[in-house]
C-alpha cells in the first residue's frame, strides 16, 4: 500500500523558533499533498494544497507567512512553521494524492507530527 | 459550500453491542465523494471506505457496514459487535469533484467500546 511519512513525529520547541515538517512518499510519486491542522479533540482543517513546483493554495484565515510550504520534489512537501508561538501548538498531519489518481482518489495520510511550542 | 455534520460527539457502548455513527453532508455538486477515516489514540488516521455519489449500493466489509441515502443526505456507519480495538475518533469526509480532491471533515465522533 502507499505510504507517506512525516518528519519528526514530535518536536518541542521554545517561542520565536521556526519549525521545519517533512512529509514524504515513500513509494508512490504526489503530484499534490495537502496539509491538515488537528487541535486536541477537534477535526482536521484543511491548511493548504501543495502542488508539487508551484506555489501552495492557503485556505481562507491561514497565513501564508507564518506557514511556508515548499513542494520540491514529487515525494516530498514541507511545511515550515515561522517564528512559532504556543497558540501554533497542534498535530499536523500531511495527506499526499498519488500522481495518476483521479479526483476523488483517496488520500493516503501521514502519521502526524505533533508541535509543542513553549 | 460543502459541509459535513457528525451530531454525535461521544458514544460509549459495552463491547458487542452495534453501534452507528451518523453523517449527513451538503454540498452542491452532482458528482461528490464520501469517505470514513478512524483515528485511533496514536493519531494515525486509517482509511476505511471511500463512495462516490452515483454508488448508493450499501457496503458490509466484516463487522463494518455502511449506508448511503442521497434523499436525505446521509453516509451513516454501523460498527456490529464492537469490540474494545474499535475505540478510536471516526471521521466523516466530503470531497467535491470540482475541488482537487480537497476534503471536508466533519467534527469526529468519539466512540469509546467498554469490555
Amino acid at each position: 500500500g502507499a505510504v507517506v511519512s512525516q518528519h519528526p513525529s514530535r518536536v518541542i520547541c521554545k517561542s520565536g523558533t521556526s519549525v521545519k515538517i517533512e512529509c514524504r512518499s515513500l513509494d508512490f510519486q504526489a503530484t499534490t499533498m495537502f496539509w491538515y491542522r488537528q487541535f486536541p479533540k477537534k477535526s482536521l482543517m484543511l491548511m493548504a494544497t501543495s502542488n508539487e513546483g508551484s506555489k501552495a493554495t492557503y485556505e481562507q484565515g491561514v497565513e501564508k507567512d507564518k506557514f511556508l510550504i515548499n513542494h520540491a520534489s514529487l515525494t516530498l512537501s514541507t511545511l515550515t512553521v515561522t517564528s512559532a508561538h504556543p497558540e501554533d501548538s497542534s498535530f499536523y498531519i500531511c495527506s499526499a494524492s498519488p500522481i495518476l489518481a483521479g479526483v476523488g482518489d483517496e488520500q493516503f495520510f501521514g502519521p502526524g507530527t505533533r508541535l509543542t511550542v513553549l | 459550500a460543502q459541509k459535513v455534520t457528525q451530531a454525535q460527539t461521544e458514544i460509549s457502548v459495552v463491547e458487542k453491542e452495534d453501534v452507528t455513527l451518523d453523517c449527513v453532508y451538503e454540498t452542491r455538486d452532482t458528482t461528490y465523494y464520501l469517505f470514513w477515516y478512524k483515528q485511533p489514540p496514536s493519531g494515525e488516521l486509517v482509511f476505511l471506505i471511500r463512495r462516490n455519489s452515483f454508488d448508493e449500493q450499501n457496503e458490509i466489509s466484516g463487522r463494518y457496514s455502511w449506508n448511503f441515502q442521497k434523499s436525505t443526505s446521509s453516509f451513516n456507519f454501523t460498527i456490529t459487535a464492537s469490540q474494545v480495538v474499535d475505540s478510536a475518533v471516526y471521521f466523516c469526509a466530503l470531497s467535491e469533484a470540482g475541488a482537487n480532491s480537497k476534503l471536508t471533515f466533519g467534527k469526529g465522533i468519539t466512540l469509546s467500546v467498554r469490555p
